[in-house]
């Protein structure tokens, strides 16, 4: 079992470019959530899927886009990075039941030049 | 509606003295409460979590949290830390009642630094 994996691990955007981080999961886990984090603010939702085919907003959606066209995978898309999109981001995934941990990917580090 | 607090954006603590990382939340019905774990430039790692029954829950690494229903809170401890503990430290509950709605809420994180 690999888990959740992400790639790319590290990106560097120019302001205006855009992206596609990549979260895979093989655990057969129906929800998925993508986290940005940055200093001395915790983890912020950007948005989360309950299963496939549908997404939703979390908290801090905007500028962001995602898919989840397969069940193991999850998208996140910034169509025009800005340099407030400067994060670590995070994936994770958990299983039907409500009790159930999350399991995190290691993370994608992008920098918006 | 559900809320996490953790009081401290840093504990202090020397090498094989006891550890506690506090933790308070509110939910509007029954909460099912979590600890995780993060080292540098590594994902949030799963280390224990309360659902039910016993006030007091083991977990990884030698860690266990207790439960206090009339304090909400569920604060983290160690009998007995070590310099490797040193991490970031994240509290995170969701509520049962919220109508399968899937979305815990984290706390800011505790760093957590055990001194040789």
């Amino acid at each position: 079992n690999a888990g959740v994996t992400q790639t790319p691990k590290f990106r560097v955007l120019k302001t205006g470019q855009s992206m596609t981080l990549l979260c895979a999961q093989d655990m057969n886990h129906e929800y998925m959530y993508w986290y940005r984090q940055d200093p001395g603010m915790g983890l912020r939702l950007i948005h989360y899927s309950v299963g496939e085919g549908t997404t939703a907003k979390g908290e801090v959606p905007d500028g962001y886009n995602v898919s989840r066209l397969k069940k193991q995978n999850f998208l996140l898309g910034l169509e025009s990075a800005a340099p407030s999109q400067t994060s670590v981001y995070f994936c994770a995934s958990t299983g039907l039941a409500g009790y159930n941990e999350q399991f995190f990917g290691p993370g994608t580090r992008l920098t918006v030049l | 509606a559900q809320s996490v607090a953790q009081p401290e954006d840093q504990v202090n603590v020397a090498e094989g003295n006891p550890l506690t990382v506090k933790c308070t939340y509110s939910v509007s019905g029954n909460p099912y409460l979590f600890w995780y774990v993060q080292y540098p430039n590594r994902g949030l790692q799963f280390l224990l979590k309360y659902i039910t029954g016993d006030n007091l829950v083991k977990g990884s690494y030698g860690f266990e949290a207790e439960f206090n229903k009339s304090q909400t809170s569920f604060h983290l401890k160690k009998p007995s830390a070590l310099v490797s503990d040193s991490a970031l430290y994240f509290c995170a509950v969701r509520d049962d009642s919220s109508g399968g709605s899937y979305i815990p809420t984290f706390g800011r994180g505790t760093s957590l630094i055990v001194h040789p």
